[in-house]
């Protein structure tokens, strides 16, 4: 089976910190993502890697930037954690086979800043 | 932009009763059409998908058909459970080829014995 897994499930830090989310998945998927779920508005896209070092913007990148230095590994990095991004994250990886493939996800990371 | 919407939650429903949550979209191009669903406390898992016009996706009891006419992928199931109780997403790729999901905002069903 695929997993997807994400290194904390929950997390308090403090505002101005800056907060590592780990994201390991484990059937060689080029694709993978950072998703935020927030009530009423469904999940809203922080980024995609398509590749190892390569990435692109999503719907709300402000306030996060991301690392993939492996192909099994994505990194979401808040450079200085403020309340409003008090949520859930959520890292799915897919495969790149040329058609619409499903996404796999991990149990999602949630995110409290004080 | 491509967009999708869905009904709005929360859904309440006894046991074996039939369910529709209603999902429509915008996008250019041929999308592929997903449903995903998350129980409590877990990720996103995929429930059934559909590729092209047309197509019926289907799994555990609930159907999706394809419409690209009325752009719709509206999910049914006959008779629900309490099993079932969790929240509902559609979602859609962003383009042909492209494995970018947009969602919708989610329903939750909620089902009493």
């Amino acid at each position: 089976d695929v997993k997807v897994t994400q290194s904390s499930r929950y997390l308090v830090k403090r505002t101005g910190e800056k907060v590592f989310l780990e994201c390991v998945q484990d059937m060689d998927h080029e694709n993978m993502f950072w998703y935020r779920q927030d009530p009423g508005l469904g999940l809203r896209l922080i980024y995609f890697s398509y590749d190892v070092k390569m990435k692109e913007k999503g719907d709300i990148p402000e306030g996060y930037s991301v690392s993939r230095e492996k192909k099994e590994r994505f990194s979401l990095i808040l450079e200085s954690a403020s309340t409003n991004q008090t949520s859930m994250y959520l890292c799915a990886s897919s495969l790149s086979a040329g058609v619409n493939t499903e996404a796999f996800f991990g149990q999602g990371t949630r995110l409290t800043v004080v | 932009g491509n967009s999708v919407t869905q009904m709005e939650g929360p859904v309440t429903l006894s046991e074996e009763a039939f369910l529709t949550i209603n999902c429509t979209y915008t996008a250019t191009g041929y999308p592929s059409l997903f449903w995903y669903v998350q129980y409590p406390g877990e990720g996103l898992q995929l429930l059934l998908k559909a590729t092209k016009a047309d197509d019926k996706g289907s799994n555990k009891g609930f159907e999706a058909t394809y419409r690209k006419e009325t752009t719709s992928f509206h999910l049914e199931k006959g008779s629900v459970q309490v099993s079932d109780s969790a929240v509902y997403f559609c979602a859609l790729s962003d383009s042909v080829g492209s494995e970018k999901l947009v969602f919708g905002k989610g329903t939750k069903l909620t089902v009493n014995p």
